[in-house]
């Protein structure tokens, strides 16, 4: 069965650092690139970064570039997404999305985990 | 940057209503385009993939068309199942994805 499970979201303060991990199984790891998408509450949907299939690419919004940083570590299947100089408008459910090709780009969110809560509040 | 327009932004229809779902892009993406599902509570589900491709084990009342710059989702018969918020995403460069269109029944 394909799965992503995240973890590592929580209450955090304003300024404060964060590090959410995703555990992929059952399938090809290294063959897929990966996203991080984040839900506000009542929200829609937000791309926050992605990263391809050799870490060769890699990307974020405009909203979190130069504060969060996605890595990837094949051997372990996993995906993190180190997050600092949090906000409260960071605050939101994050998703870890597998793309159905190895390309930052074009490519579908096929797979979806659950989602880690991240809250940023004093 | 791109804009995606998504309309409408919600629509309650009957049981067994053909319901269409439009969204357009401020460029030309190709066919970059893609829909998903998200029933309240759940993680988000792709249907739709490359504009008209229905990713497997989705029902095939589902659709989708279009290229370029407008698109369009289709339930052609409305179940009561399909209650969600439907959204379109464009992959052109980054990510981005349309405002959602909440579907209820009526």
């Amino acid at each position: 069965e394909v799965r992503l499970v995240e973890s590592g979201g929580g209450l955090v303060q304003p300024g404060g650092s964060l590090r959410l991990s995703c555990a992929a199984s059952g399938f090809s790891f290294d063959d897929y690139g990966m996203h991080w998408v984040r839900q506000g509450p009542g929200k829609g949907l937000e791309w926050v970064a992605g990263i391809s299939s050799n870490s060769g690419s890699i990307g974020y919004s405009d909203s979190v570039q130069g504060r969060f940083s996605i890595a990837r570590d094949n051997g372990k299947f996993s995906l993190s997404l180190q997050m600092s100089s949090l906000r409260a408008e960071d605050t939101a459910l994050y998703y870890c999305a597998k793309a159905r090709g190895d390309l930052l780009n074009f490519y579908a969110m096929d797979v979806w985990g659950q989602g880690t809560a991240v809250t940023v509040s004093s | 940057d791109i804009q995606m327009t998504q309309s409408p932004s919600s629509l309650s229809a009957s049981v067994g209503d053909r319901v269409t779902i439009t969204c357009q892009a401020s460029y030309d993406i190709r066919d970059y385009l893609h829909w998903y599902q998200q029933k309240p509570g759940k993680a988000p589900k792709l249907l739709i993939y490359d504009a008209y491709n229905l990713e497997t084990g989705v029902p095939s009342r589902f659709s989708g068309s279009g290229s370029g710059t407008h698109f369009t989702f289709t339930i052609s018969s409305l179940q009561p199942e399909d209650v969600a918020t439907y959204y379109c995403q464009q992959f052109d460069n980054v990510p981005i994805f349309g405002g959602g269109t909440k579907v209820e029944i009526k």
